[in-house]
């Protein structure tokens, strides 16, 4: 079955520090992967996708690579700000197949950015 | 509306009581799902309707979860007998057009509901 796995968390930064955040997937097709955020109190929101192997996804200074040989897409951004503040969710959703597009999640990262 | 909206926020439970989420997805969205989300988890999914049609509840952890959408926009997540382990929040995503051919529609969430069982 399909399956995500993402670093541990939580992260602390100082603001302006670099940050990354791994995520490896199992998946039985050619899947589409995701990065989700959540800020407090809010719902989750796509951050970035990338839907073929070395593609790049990259929204709000966040990048992420789809690597198959490595099958991982690690988060980065090289300069965080005390509004990342949230938690990160990698994803995936395996569309071969006639499957339903359903997201498979990792456990989630908590991203704290001090000033 | 702006949104998918869904309520309540937040239900409290005795042990065995019959719950009802609802959820409203974004007006002309296709599709809607719904997920699980334990406790510093990630969510997990439950189950996917098109339109009104149920066409994947392979998530759904018990018969004691029934879910719904009967004219194809509102859908209802229902959970009876409850118990301990249904403590989560529940969460229900739509999209505007599966498309096989195409990259996947993003899929937009509610702000979920929070389920305390006592």
């Amino acid at each position: 079955g399909n399956s995500v796995t993402q670093m541990e968390g939580p992260v602390t930064l100082s603001e302006e520090a670099f940050l990354t955040i791994n995520c490896t997937y199992t998946a039985t097709g050619y899947p589409s992967l995701f990065w989700y955020v959540q800020y407090p109190g809010e719902g989750l929101q796509l951050l970035l996708k990338a839907t073929k192997a070395d593609d790049k996804g990259s929204n709000k200074g966040f990048e992420a690579t789809y690597r198959k040989e490595t099958t991982s897409f690690h988060l980065e951004k090289g300069s965080v700000q005390v509004s990342d503040s949230a938690v990160y969710f990698c994803a995936l959703s395996d569309h071969s197949g006639g499957s339903n597009y359903k997201l498979t999640f990792g456990k989630g990262t908590l991203l704290t950015v001090n000033p | 509306g702006a949104g998918v909206s869904q309520s309540p926020r937040y239900k409290v439970a005795k042990r065995g009581q019959d719950v009802a989420l609802r959820c409203d997805p974004i007006s002309g969205h296709v599709s809607l799902f719904w997920y699980q989300q334990a406790l510093g988890q990630g969510p997990e999914f439950l189950t996917y309707f098109q339109n009104e049609a149920q066409l994947d509840k392979s998530g759904l952890p018990s018969d004691r979860f029934f879910a719904e959408r009967p004219e194809g926009s509102v859908s209802t997540l229902k959970i009876q007998r409850t118990q301990q382990e249904d403590s989560a929040v529940y969460l229900c995503a739509s999209i505007l057009i599966p498309q096989r051919s195409l990259s996947p529609d993003t899929q937009y969430f509610g702000p979920g509901t929070r389920l305390t069982v006592l």
